[in-house]
């Protein structure tokens, strides 16, 4: 298939530590998103990258395109217990296709 | 509030029966799909649609098929040649435009085979 590779497939952090899990395509990438899946929940979209070496943040977030736009990572600094969840990268294509990576779920210790 | 509505919740089938899981979007999206999801597999494409009247295949599309007679309505189901079929079903939509596509999901169904 068309997905791509995301690791660590599973991440336990003490509250208050931070967290990053990476994205990787053998291919050129259009664009990453990445999406955080609840206990029990659905994914819910957080931010879409685009540009070669692009940076965004959001609050504690940060989420990085690499500049080959092969991977991607996502970091979480000083994580809380609401960071709890299932975090996955994707890829869409020209027509309109999404793949997912195969997600990293994070524990957050209290 | 727009959205999308999957039902039902949960849903028990007896092996060699068919099912159907709902799927309908009041957001206007052109775009309709449907995922699996396993633990420790991510998400996994079914079936997918761009417009009315048309549905491609997805990488799992085996032992399902889909519908796509309403912009807002894209059912899936459950056939008996689906081996297993004990999964969470997502749907999603889209409004299907490139550089400004992303996905929303419903609460999505988790089927159980008996």
């Amino acid at each position: 298939g068309q997905q791509v590779m995301q690791i660590p497939q599973y991440q336990h952090v003490q509250e208050g530590e931070d967290f990053t899990t990476y994205c990787n395509s053998s291919t050129t990438l259009s664009n990453i998103q990445w999406y955080k899946q609840r206990p029990g929940g659905h994914p819910v979209f957080l931010i879409q990258l685009v540009k070669s070496g692009e940076v965004k943040k959001q609050k504690r977030l940060t989420f990085q395109f690499g500049e080959a736009k092969k991977n991607s990572s996502l970091h979480i600094t000083a994580t809380q217990t609401t960071d709890v969840g299932t975090y996955f990268c994707a890829r869409s294509n020209t027509g309109n296709q999404f793949y997912f990576g195969t997600g990293t779920s994070l524990t957050v210790i209290p | 509030d727009g959205g999308i509505t999957q039902s039902p919740k949960y849903l028990f089938r007896k092996e060699g029966q068919n099912v159907t899981l709902s799927c309908e979007q009041n957001l206007n999206h052109d775009a309709m799909y449907w995922y699996r999801q396993d633990p420790g597999q991510g998400l996994r494409l079914i079936y997918y649609s761009q417009i009315v009247n048309d549905f491609q295949k997805g990488d799992i599309a085996e032992g399902y098929s889909v519908s796509r007679e309403k912009k807002e309505s894209f059912p899936l189901t459950v056939t008996s040649a689906q081996k297993n079929p004990t999964a969470f079903y997502l749907c999603a939509s889209s409004r299907g435009e490139l550089g400004a596509n992303v996905l929303t999901f419903g609460a999505g169904s988790r089927l159980t085979v008996l």
